[in-house]
């Protein structure tokens, strides 16, 4: 199995509204990350997680809360969200954090803030 | 700190001829490139990195990137486009000490039949 597999694909939530995002891999990385992007743009890291730490956290608002069950699962939490929050929402994983490791991405989750 | 810059906010080729992506980047030390292709509401593939040895590296679907020390450059290449490969790039750094990935702004590649 080499994927990430993000679930929902899309999502549409209130201002008000709690849900989570999903992202899962069997390839035995150690290394997960969430980045958002918007339209046509690159990528943005939000977190990193190393050996089911956090390890780096970039200033991102605390109405998204990422959380690491186990080394094949992340989640990331949204509550409260903004309609500027919209955006895809993408999952990627690696061997390590060292800098020689690329990592696979999945196919991300398209949200709306409403 | 690390960073990648991708000149060309779009390139246009017609199918059959050779294309160019290009990048730069600067990085404090040896610095670890990456090429990545993004379709329309998808996630990032990815096509081929450089770590060290040769300077010519293949990747996938027919790319190959080469790397320039003296100029910092990292562009990516392929002999003959294909329509198919339309699509978003995406170029790549870490530095030797880094363990975060950043990303250049991207080049649109829009091949004509």
């Amino acid at each position: 199995d080499t994927e990430v597999t993000q679930t929902p694909k899309h999502l549409v939530m209130g201002m008000t509204n709690k849900k989570s995002l999903k992202c899962e891999q069997h390839m035995g990385h150690r290394a997960m990350y969430w980045y958002k992007q918007k339209a046509k743009k690159p990528p943005e890291l939000m977190f990193v997680y190393s050996y089911e730490k956090l390890s780096i956290n970039e200033s991102v608002p605390s109405r998204f809360s990422p959380e690491c069950p186990n080394s094949s699962l992340l989640n990331l939490h949204l509550h409260a969200l903004q309609p500027e929050d919209s955006a895809l929402y993408l999952c990627a994983s690696s061997q390590a954090t060292g800098p020689n490791y690329g990592y696979t991405f999945g196919s991300g989750t398209r949200l709306t803030v409403v | 700190a690390q960073s990648v810059a991708q000149p060309e906010d779009q390139v246009n080729v017609a199918e059959g001829n050779p294309l160019t992506v290009k990048c730069t980047y600067s990085v404090s030390g040896n610095p670890y490139l990456f090429w990545y292709v993004q379709y329309p509401n998808r996630g990032l593939q990815f096509l081929l990195k450089y770590i060290t040895g040769d300077n010519l590296v293949k990747g996938s679907y027919g790319f190959e990137a080469e790397f320039n020390k003296s100029q910092t450059s990292f562009h990516l290449k392929k002999p003959s486009a294909l329509v198919s490969d339309s699509a978003l790039y995406f170029c790549a750094v870490r530095g030797p000490w880094g363990n975060k990935l950043v990303f250049g702004a991207g080049t649109i590649l829009r091949v004509k039949s």
